[in-house]
């Protein structure tokens, strides 16, 4: 499969706990994205890595989240002391930095859903 | 900061066209997208426009107008399969994208 994958596909927590997603992009893109979707919303940028410098983190993005991607491959996102209002979908996209039509095109890995207890 | 509107629901008959509007206010713009979105799924791309005019691609095509800040993704024979979230999505600058809330498709027999 070459597609972008990510782990675990649920999470079930209480609240106060910590979690951590991983997500492994497409091999050969150089990209990584992070969004959050809620149920009748489109997706929530959250942060996005070239390589493995994080270059852009949003303001949705408090101090209980964190992002790596340590060898510029897979990422990981943990959220620490989770809250209810953490429940959502957590999202990974990949894309292709340079030129030319259709690159930069974000794919989407199948997402992982949190629901905090 | 970027605004992005589009129609929340829309129903269309098995077998129709439908167009699914989507109107954009940004600064630096940098190419316009649409994906489809299942319920429970992930976005899968659908298109992609950055120069003004339409983009046929099977039975979607997408239309930019950069000076009106609308696109419209549209539809042809549509099939039960096509029930589905479409979403706007907008890319500022070089890398930054702003997803609108979504449009849901039902198509009914």
């Amino acid at each position: 499969d070459t597609g972008v994958s990510q782990n675990p596909r649920h999470k079930i927590t209480k609240r106060g706990q910590n979690v951590t997603f991983r997500c492994d992009p497409i091999s050969e893109h150089n990209r990584l994205y992070w969004y959050r979707q809620t149920l009748g919303q489109g997706p929530e940028f959250l942060t996005y890595f070239q390589n493995e410098a994080q270059l852009e983190k949003s303001r949705l993005l408090s101090d209980r989240f964190s992002a790596e991607r340590p060898k510029g491959s897979f990422s990981t996102l943990e959220i620490q002391r989770t809250e209810q209002g953490d429940s959502a979908m957590y999202l990974c996209a990949s894309s292709l930095r340079g030129t030319g039509t259709g690159i930069g095109t974000q794919y989407f890995g199948p997402g992982t859903r949190l629901l905090v207890l | 900061g970027q605004n992005i509107d589009q129609p929340t629901e829309m129903t269309a008959t098995e077998g129709a066209i439908v167009q699914i509007n989507c109107t954009y206010q940004t600064s630096g713009f940098n190419g316009l997208f649409w994906y489809q979105q299942h319920a429970g799924e992930a976005p899968t791309f659908l298109s992609y426009n950055v120069l003004d005019g339409l983009e046929e691609k099977g039975r979607f095509s997408s239309f930019l107008s950069r000076s009106k800040g609308y696109s419209y993704l549209l539809l042809k024979e549509l099939q039960m399969k096509d029930s589905a979230s479409y979403l706007c999505a907008v890319k500022a600058g070089y890398q930054k994208v702003t997803f609108g809330t979504g449009t849901k498709l039902q198509v009914i027999p």
